[in-house]
C-alpha cells in the first residue's frame, strides 16, 4: 500500500456544484494533514491544515477520520477558480522527522 | 514579503556540466526542502534540512547533494546531470519540524526551476 493515496481524477464538475475528495494514507502513527493546491506549472500552495475536530474555511471543509486512516477535502458551490490540482500531504511524527509524504493530487476541472 | 526564492527559473543544461540552484527564505525557518515533481509520479524529497549543519536525505537522493551553511540558505547541486534529472524542482520552507506543535507548520514553495539536461 502507497503511503498516500489519491484518486488522481480528473473531477469534470459544473459550477456551483459540490465535489469531495478523499486520501488515505498507510502510517496510523501520521500527526499532521494538510491540503495544497497546485496551478499548472505553478507552486503548491497551502489551502488549509486538517485538524482533528474537522475544520471549515468559507466553501472547504476538511475531515480527518483516525480509525480509517483517511482525510477529505469538501468543496461546496465549486467556482471557476477552483480548477486545480488538490495534494494531500501527511507528516509522519517520530522516525524520519520532517519528511512530509505528497500524494499525487487530485485534478479538478470546473466547467461553466 | 516572506517568500522563497529559487534561481535560476529555467536552466536547459548539457549532460555532466555542475550546476547549482539557489534557494533562499527569509522567513527565519529552520526547515527547509527539496523536491522534484515529475508526471505521473507527483512531489518527491530529495533532501531536507532541520538547520544549519543538518541535512538528510529524502526518497529520492541519487544524484544530488545540498549544503545548509546557513539558515537561510539551501542550495541544491548536480555534480554530474544526466537526462533523467530533467524535470521540475521546488524548494520548500517551514517554521521548524521539531516539537509537537511544530508538525502544523504548512511548508512555503519557491516558484520552481524547471530544469532539462540534454
Amino acid at each position: 500500500r502507497k503511503e498516500v493515496e489519491q484518486d488522481p481524477g480528473p473531477f469534470n464538475v459544473p459550477e456551483g456544484a459540490t465535489v469531495a475528495f478523499n486520501c488515505t494514507y498507510s502510517n496510523s502513527a501520521s500527526q499532521s494533514f494538510f491540503w495544497y493546491r497546485q496551478d499548472c506549472r505553478k507552486e503548491p500552495k497551502l489551502l488549509m491544515s486538517v485538524y482533528s475536530s474537522g475544520n471549515e474555511d468559507g466553501r472547504f471543509t476538511a475531515q480527518l477520520n483516525r480509525a480509517s486512516q483517511y482525510i477529505s477535502l469538501l468543496i461546496r458551490d465549486s467556482k471557476l477558480s477552483d480548477s486545480a490540482t488538490y495534494l494531500c500531504v501527511v507528516s509522519n511524527y517520530g522516525g524520519s522527522q520532517g519528511n512530509l509524504i505528497f500524494g499525487k493530487g487530485t485534478k479538478l476541472s470546473v466547467k461553466p | 514579503e516572506a517568500q522563497v526564492t529559487q534561481n535560476p527559473r529555467y536552466l536547459i543544461t548539457v549532460t555532466g556540466k555542475k550546476l547549482t540552484v539557489t534557494c533562499s527564505q527569509n522567513m527565519n525557518h529552520e526547515y527547509m526542502s527539496w523536491y522534484r515533481q515529475d508526471p505521473g509520479l507527483g512531489l518527491r524529497q530529495i533532501y531536507y534540512s532541520m538547520n544549519v549543519e543538518v541535512t538528510d536525505k529524502g526518497d529520492v537522493p541519487e544524484g544530488y547533494k545540498v549544503s545548509r551553511k546557513e539558515k537561510r540558505n539551501f542550495p541544491l547541486i548536480l555534480e554530474s546531470p544526466s537526462p533523467n534529472q530533467t524535470s521540475l524542482y521546488f524548494c520548500a520552507s517551514s517554521l521548524s519540524s521539531r516539537g509537537r506543535s511544530s508538525y502544523n507548520s504548512p511548508l512555503h514553495f519557491g516558484n520552481g526551476t524547471r530544469l532539462t539536461v540534454t
